[in-house]
């Protein structure tokens, strides 16, 4: 089974309506970050959560972890057809120290009808 | 602050030959990662250089094999082409210390 689940895997929403994405981890999470990429490219760093009740912003995007639940829900408010894209959670599972290597999620697509 | 550069961006190669994709890392940082993301699969984690050396492994066969330059640039290398290894890979960098992993755009590899 998938060590970090994402959910929704697709979500479509209207512009200007407001969405929520989650990723879940099966191992006790030491960092967890969040990436957007377009088809095909690379992927965009958003933001790293490391500690726990740890939230943070950047425009309108919005991330908290919840370290208890080993989660992470990632909020997105008046969405735009510029939020269109693929969401991946990446978790440090490792422990202590310099990461070596994340594990990713499978991913969520949105798509935002204008 | 330029950032992570991969190239080429596409290769397309017949089975059992050669690849070799190349990375180069932010200005400053020292570690270097490569990833598979295969269609299906997500992304995986392949290799992990720093400071020259191989760091950690994920679970691939030795055919896909890498090295690190001085200048923290790195190539990865795969062996004995399979259909399967068709996949974008994606070069991260980071500073030693930190866990934050700035990828580039990628290389597209086609096995025919």
């Amino acid at each position: 089974s998938q060590e970090l689940e994402q959910s929704p895997q697709s979500l479509i929403v209207q512009e200007g309506k407001n969405l929520t994405i989650n990723c879940t981890s099966s191992k006790t999470l030491y960092g967890l970050y969040w990436y957007k990429q377009k088809y095909g490219e690379g992927l965009i760093f958003l933001m790293m959560l490391q500690k726990g009740g740890e939230e943070k912003s950047h425009e309108k995007i919005t991330a908290k972890l919840d370290e208890k639940k080993q989660q992470s829900s990632l909020h997105i408010t008046a969405s735009q057809p510029s939020h269109a894209g693929i969401y991946l959670c990446g978790a440090d599972t490792s422990g202590g120290g310099a990461t070596n290597k994340l594990i990713f999620g499978t991913g969520t697509l949105l798509a935002v009808q204008p | 602050e330029a950032g992570v550069t991969q190239s080429p961006t596409h290769l397309i190669k017949t089975r059992g030959q050669q690849a070799t994709l190349r990375c180069s890392p932010i200005s400053g940082h020292t570690s270097v990662y490569w990833y598979q993301q295969a269609l299906g699969l997500g992304l995986q984690f392949l290799l992990w250089y720093d400071e020259g050396e191989e760091r950690n492994r994920g679970n691939f066969p030795p055919r896909f094999s890498g090295r690190q330059f001085p200048n923290y640039s790195s190539e990865l290398n795969v062996n004995a082409l399979e259909l399967e290894d068709s996949a974008l890979y994606l070069c991260a960098s980071s500073l030693w210390s930190n866990n934050e992993q700035f990828f580039g755009p990628g290389t597209r590899l086609t096995v025919l």
